[in-house]
């Protein structure tokens, strides 16, 4: 069974950083990218960030670009998310989702099957 | 960046009753959209994808259709569990996107 499971949420104040973790498992997990989802209280979905399988692509939504960095280390089955100079307006509920499936230097679109449980992010003073 | 206009934003309808939501992206994405179904305090969950594929384990009840920029999820003979919010995404090309929602109630 395929599972994804973050950690790493909290209370952070304004300015400060935070790391996120998803571990992955039930699957070859260097062989698809990863994404970031996040859901601010009692709005909609947001996609924040994507990884590559090898970890040599990555890409950001521009609200987070210069202050969030994804990460993967395919030996310990996990993506992280770097996130710095954090702001309210990120706090959210944070989601990692299976993403599309990569052979060598390409990958190929495939939507979220799988999603985490989600992990929150509180940014306040 | 590739916009997604989900609608309606709500949605009032009866057990039994049949209701469609549309999705209409900024420029064509060919098939490359999915539906997602969320109850509060849970993750998504994926129904469609491909446009029109039914995900494993999801029942027949729900349809989607569409291709390049107009896109359409049908939910038929809706049930008390079916009350939840809906969201569209492309995945045609990063930053993907997704439409704003569309809270399906029970009227």
């Amino acid at each position: 069974e395929e599972q994804l499971l973050e950690s790493g949420g909290g209370l952070v104040q304004p300015g400060g950083s935070l790391r996120l973790s998803c571990a992955a498992s039930g699957f070859t997990f260097s062989s698809y990218a990863m994404s970031w989802v996040r859901q601010a209280p009692g709005k909609g979905l947001e996609w924040v960030s994507a990884i590559s399988g090898s970890g040599g692509s990555t890409y950001y939504a521009d609200s987070v670009k210069g202050r969030f960095t994804i990460s993967r280390d395919n030996a310990k089955n996990t993506v992280y998310l770097q996130m710095n100079s954090l702001r309210a307006e990120d706090t959210a509920v944070y989601y990692c989702a299976k993403d599309g499936y990569c052979s060598g230097a390409n990958c190929y679109p495939t939507s979220f099957r799988d999603w985490g449980q989600g992990t929150l992010v509180t940014v306040s003073s | 960046d590739i916009q997604m206009t989900q609608s309606p934003s709500s949605l009032s309808a009866s057990v039994g009753d049949r209701v469609t939501i549309t999705c209409r992206a900024s420029q064509g994405i060919s098939n490359y959209l999915a539906w997602f179904q969320q109850k509060p305090g849970k993750a998504p969950k994926s129904l469609i994808y491909a446009a029109s594929s039914l995900q494993s384990g999801v029942p027949s009840k729900f349809s989607g259709s569409g291709s390049g920029t107009d896109f359409t999820l049908t939910i038929s003979s809706l049930q008390p569990e079916d009350f939840a919010t809906y969201y569209c995404q492309q995945y045609n090309s990063y930053p993907y996107t997704f439409g704003r929602g569309t809270k399906l109630e029970i009227k």
